[in-house]
């Protein structure tokens, strides 16, 4: 079974740039979340797709990050424009539904290292 | 705010000894703890993980302790093998309102040959 794809795997832009992110999920995974990880702190969620709509973005920073899921499937992360504290590892992962449990176990990608100068 | 705070920040342990990993949360809605392992270059992988009724579970050289009443948990990696060098996260469930994970900082893992 393929796991989570994310592209690019790494990204270097400067500051008031714009970036974007591509996640394909698990094939039938419903959920779909996106996590940013800054250097040496845990994943902290950035917004939570159910199929195409979204069930939490209360972290997201809406003045410049934006992000959709057409069709329940694939999903984009866009930040716009990107500051210095945008520098980390965006994180994409899926799961079957959006309970607890292994059933709803949350698959990661391996992330888009994402560098702001 | 941190609700997962997680330590030591970094381990050293020698091959075949315990490698123990310490969390507290304060969120007593949390209803689901899990652990992820993360290698260099990938995401977390979801490791072991327990519900607040149960005080331990194990799977393998992998043991959680659970302290409802003190809201701690920890880990613990029995004989602990180089292959297990890695970052490990703890993490907390909020199963109502929110229904999402919060993740500890994490805690690099070196286990010396």
């Amino acid at each position: 079974e393929a796991g989570v794809a994310q592209s690019p795997r790494y990204k270097i832009i400067e500051k008031r740039q714009s970036v974007a992110f591509w996640c394909n999920p698990i094939s039938g995974h419903a959920t779909l979340y996106w996590y940013q990880q800054i250097l040496g702190q845990g994943p902290k969620l950035l917004i939570q797709f159910q199929n195409n709509g979204v069930v939490d973005d209360s972290q997201l920073p809406k003045d410049r990050f934006s992000a959709e899921r057409l069709k329940g499937v694939d999903s984009t992360l866009k930040i716009q424009p990107a500051k210095l504290e945008d520098s980390a590892v965006y994180l994409c992962a899926s799961s079957l539904g959006g309970g607890l449990g292994r059933k709803n176990e949350q698959f990661f990608g391996p992330g888009t290292r994402l560098t702001v100068l | 705010q941190q609700q997962v705070k997680q330590s030591p920040q970094s381990l050293i342990v020698q091959k075949g000894g315990i490698s123990i990993i310490n969390c507290a949360y304060e969120n007593t809605a949390f209803d689901y703890f899990p652990w992820y392992q993360q290698f260099p270059g990938k995401g977390p992988a979801l490791l072991i993980a327990i519900r607040p009724d149960v005080s331990e579970k194990k799977e393998g050289r992998f043991t959680i302790s659970f302290n409802k009443s003190a809201k701690q948990f920890s880990l613990h990696i029995m004989d602990s093998q180089p292959g297990d060098s890695a970052t490990y996260f703890c993490a907390a469930w909020e199963g109502t309102g929110r229904r999402a994970l919060t993740f500890g900082s994490g805690t690099r893992l070196q286990v010396q040959p």
